[in-house]
């Protein structure tokens, strides 16, 4: 079994900050996906990372894929309360259409 | 385009009550999921469907059962609801994008007294 490890489990920061969260795995991935679900909502994808190495920004979110692609890391600059939501990052292996799931990373973001 | 649709949004049931989830996409995605999501455990694999015809068991697939009826639609269904099966459903889709980027449906919240 394929496990993503998040971390933390739970932020809570002041409007404008800067903050990195992190996905960690033993096991390669082929690529690794990254959600964000909203109270009361189904998840939503914001970004896939492929390669290793890849760095991909999404206006304020700047999303990582570890060298090794076993890991893979977010940083929010200037964070606004906008952002708040839980973060879960997802992992393809290539054997199956399968995602594996990390628990989440809880960010709450104070105006 | 709706994207994911799940019916109902919410649910209440006795114990061994059963009862189906409806989801459907009209992405003409190939791949389709049933999750649940419980506090500190995040997404959990219920059970999918890679294509039409074709369903597997995923992570937690005991006291439930799935059918793709066609490639539109992916039911769930718990034939004797228990407690330990409160939790949040969410149907999601996928292409075929390398990736496997998920599409998710906005859940179904089941309560089983």
């Amino acid at each position: 079994t394929q496990l993503l490890e998040q971390s933390p489990q739970f932020l809570s920061i002041q409007e404008g900050e800067n903050l990195t969260v992190y996905c960690n795995s033993s096991s390669v991935f082929s690529s690794l996906q990254w959600y964000r679900q909203e109270p009361g909502e189904g998840p939503v994808l914001l970004v896939t990372v492929v390669t290793g190495g890849e760095v991909k920004k999404l206006k304020r979110l700047t999303f990582q894929f570890g060298d090794a692609r076993k890991d893979s890391s977010l940083h929010i600059t200037a964070a606004q309360p906008g952002d708040t939501g839980l973060y879960l990052c997802a992992g393809l292996t290539g054997a199956n259409s399968k995602l594996t799931f990390g628990k989440g990373i809880t960010l709450s973001v104070r105006p | 385009n709706a994207g994911v649709t799940q019916t109902p949004k919410f649910q209440v049931l006795k114990t061994g009550q059963s009862m189906t989830l409806q989801c459907a996409q009209d992405m003409n995605h190939n791949s389709m999921y049933w999750y649940r999501q419980d506090p500190g455990m995040g997404l959990r694999l219920i059970y999918y469907s890679a294509s039409e015809g074709t369903t597997d068991k995923g992570e937690v697939p005991n006291g439930y059962n799935v059918s793709r009826l066609n490639k539109r639609e992916f039911s769930l269904r718990l034939e004797s609801a228990a407690p330990s099966q409160t939790s949040v459903y969410f149907c999601a889709s996928s292409g075929l994008a390398a990736a496997y980027e998920q599409y998710f449906g906005p859940g179904t919240r089941l309560t089983v007294t």
